[in-house]
């Protein structure tokens, strides 16, 4: 069965700082990976998303996140954050189904 | 660029009462789903229609549940006689292609339904 695991709940960051969100999943075949962002209030929205070709993908906002299949790993990294990225960030996957397996969330708090 | 709507942003609704949560997905869009989050845990999938029809469910989405797109623009839930813990937030999402269409989801900005 598909899974995800974001192993840290919260993560604080200085502004400006570099930042990596980890994110494990569990599939059979070879998945689909996304990252989606839900500030406060907000819906879900799509930073970057993985389906086949080159591992490092880059997305919305500075993002990028790259998918290691050795590592069943999909991390998602940013080099330098801003007060605005503070949010709570899911990874997911999907696969031969229509459904995304969201995970439990990381909740990115930045310092001034 | 276009976006999926869902009305209303906040739903209020006795125990036992029926509720219908309402979305336009994108209007090329093929796929619609419902997921929800409950206050502090993670998205959870209920279902997904295509052509009509169910594709698929999670055990979430009993009987209580369905789904329906009345007309060409709108696709809706429905809560038959809603429970306390059908609390939650509702998220509308749209695709252009199913699962193996390398087309992701869109989702709208969700609806809180609170049960009293």
């Amino acid at each position: 069965a598909q899974s995800v695991t974001q192993p840290d709940i919260h993560i604080t960051v200085s502004e400006g700082a570099s930042l990596e969100l980890r994110c494990n999943y569990s599939y059979g075949a070879t998945p689909y990976l996304f990252w989606y962002v839900q500030s406060p209030g907000q819906g879900l929205q799509l930073l970057l998303k993985y389906f086949s070709g080159d591992t490092l993908v880059q997305g919305i906002k500075g993002f990028e996140a790259e998918f290691k299949r050795s590592q069943s790993s999909f991390n998602l990294r940013k080099p330098s954050v801003h007060w605005s990225d503070a949010a709570e960030y899911f990874c997911a996957v999907g696969g031969e189904f229509d459904k995304i397996i969201f995970g439990k969330g990381t909740r990115l708090h930045i310092l001034p | 660029e276009p976006e999926v709507t869902q009305t209303p942003s906040h739903q209020v609704t006795q125990m036992g009462q029926e509720v219908i949560l309402r979305c336009v997905p994108i209007s090329n869009h093929l796929y619609f789903y419902w997921y929800r989050q409950i206050l502090g845990q993670k998205v959870e999938f209920l279902v997904s229609f295509y052509n009509n029809e169910i594709s698929e469910k999670s055990e979430i989405f009993d009987d209580q549940f369905s789904v329906e797109r009345p007309d060409g623009s709108n696709f809706t839930l429905k809560i038959r006689s809603t429970k306390l813990e059908d609390s939650a937030m509702y998220f509308c999402a749209s695709s252009g292609g199913g699962a193996r269409s390398n087309q992701p989801q869109h989702f709208g900005d969700g609806t809180r339904l609170s049960i009293l």
